[in-house]
């Protein structure tokens, strides 16, 4: 997993909750991405960061936001957990290089939000 | 919006058959990826083909691409049943992007 962890690697939580989930990297990479993953959609992407506190939005970005204050950890927020957001989120890192990147994948995390 | 998408949505083979896997996209690209995908874990890159590269092996692996038509596809020959996962195509965009965008994936079922 290219020094990538996620955590928790599962969590239930309830509507209305606040939810936060950790990336963790241990390579330096500049930069960092969060995914979410749902049956019929593949994997879209939420937000991502392209250095310290430099985050950009992505395809599905509303209701949730991010925080990279560290090169190693870059976090998502689930300001208020709907139900919608039950899925699973992934975590990538890449170095682009010559404009060829290639994204490395940490092991997800599962969120059930009743 | 999804950028890529595979076609068929799910194939069933047996051990040692080819595997064929197609991949449209609309916009114009730098280069288009393949992902693979076990059960319950991340993705992981298979292999990259550039706008300028026609074909790339990689072991098992075969990947065409053809721009005109927008569209790539991903060989496996002599599958294994640890071949059984989903794939996903990624491509970037004409700029370069550091964002993928990557298709829905289809499900390759191997059977022994």
């Amino acid at each position: 997993d290219a020094g990538i962890t996620q955590s928790p690697r599962h969590k239930v939580t309830e509507t209305g909750t606040p939810v936060t989930l950790r990336c963790h990297q241990t390579e330096n990479h500049r930069y960092m991405y969060w995914y979410r993953q749902d049956p019929g959609h593949g994997l879209r992407l939420i937000h991502y960061s392209y250095g310290v506190k430099d985050t950009d939005k992505g395809e599905v970005s509303d209701g949730y936001s991010v925080s990279r204050s560290k090169t190693e950890d870059f976090l998502l927020t689930l300001e208020s957990a709907t139900s919608s957001q039950t899925s699973v989120y992934f975590c990538a890192i890449s170095e682009p290089q010559g404009g060829q990147e290639t994204q490395y994948f940490g092991p997800g995390t599962r969120l059930l939000v009743l | 919006s999804q950028q890529g998408e595979e076609d068929p949505q799910a194939l069933s083979i047996q051990e040692g058959e080819n595997a064929t896997m197609n991949c449209s996209y609309k916009t114009s690209i730098n280069n288009l990826q393949w992902y693979r995908q076990n059960s319950g874990r991340g993705l992981v890159h298979l292999i990259l083909i550039r706008s300028n590269e026609r074909e790339k092996h990689s072991g098992r692996l075969r990947v065409t691409l053809d721009t005109s038509k927008k569209s790539s596809s991903l060989l496996i020959t002599a599958s294994r049943a640890a071949d059984t996962a989903s794939y996903f195509c990624a491509t970037d965009g004409e700029g370069g992007s550091e964002k993928l965008v990557f298709g829905k994936g289809m499900k390759l079922t191997v059977n022994p």
